[in-house]
């Protein structure tokens, strides 16, 4: 059964800072990973994705992803209030299901 | 952009009442999904479907039943609502399962009295 982990709960960052948040998993077969950002009150969107070890970036938004650690991560460069939100990774554990962790809550400070 | 709709948006239902969840995706998209979102525990799937006339247990399947009547449409059924199933209900669809991005309805908040 994958166990899917978040570090910190909740994070609290001024304005223009580097934020890291992290997740772990248990099932070393997982090939997609992903970070989902959920503003409050609204639908969880999909915000960046990684299918191999590595790093990907996308503007402010880098992922590292390390498969022999069961770990990936998400950075965000220039922290801004607008990313204050609920971020949700998540990982495959077959070719159908998705299981989420339980999310590390983000307050950006202006 | 991808769509999918819920329905109701919101309800309140008294304890050992029926209640079905709504789901409609016009992204024709294969896969379904129904999970719980209660504070603490991240998103829960439910109930999950790759075809018409088929659903899948999810991880918390007990005291819920799925329908998927066509390839569009996904129902959550609560037969005998219960306190502990109150939460934000969320119906996402993808193309083609784990590999593609889920997206997501706007939830549907139960409060069971």
């Amino acid at each position: 059964q994958q166990n899917v982990q978040q570090s910190p709960e909740s994070l609290i960052v001024p304005e223009g800072a580097r934020t890291s948040l992290n997740c772990t998993f248990s099932d070393s077969a997982s090939q997609y990973f992903w970070w989902y950002r959920q503003h409050s009150g609204k639908a969880p969107k999909a915000l960046m994705s990684i299918f191999s070890n590595g790093e990907k970036e996308e503007g402010r938004f880098t992922i590292h992803l390390n498969k022999a650690s069961l770990h990936f991560s998400l950075h965000i460069r220039d922290s801004q209030p607008s990313d204050s939100a609920l971020y949700l990774c998540a990982v495959d554990t077959n070719a159908y299901k998705v299981i989420f962790g339980k999310g590390t809550h983000l307050h950006v400070l202006p | 952009e991808a769509a999918v709709t819920q329905s109701p948006r919101s309800k309140v239902a008294v304890t050992g009442g029926k209640v079905t969840l709504s789901c409609h995706q016009t992204n024709n998209h294969d896969y379904m999904y129904w999970y719980r979102q209660d504070t603490g525990h991240g998103l829960r799937l439910i109930h999950y479907s790759y075809v018409a006339d088929s659903t899948e247990k999810g991880d918390i399947p007990d005291g819920y039943k799925a329908s998927r009547p066509s390839q569009e449409n996904f129902s959550l059924i609560l037969e005998l609502a219960s306190l502990s199933q109150t939460a934000v209900y969320f119906c996402a669809s993808s193309e083609r399962g784990s590999q593609n991005t889920l997206y997501f309805g706007a939830g549907t908040r139960l409060s069971v009295l």
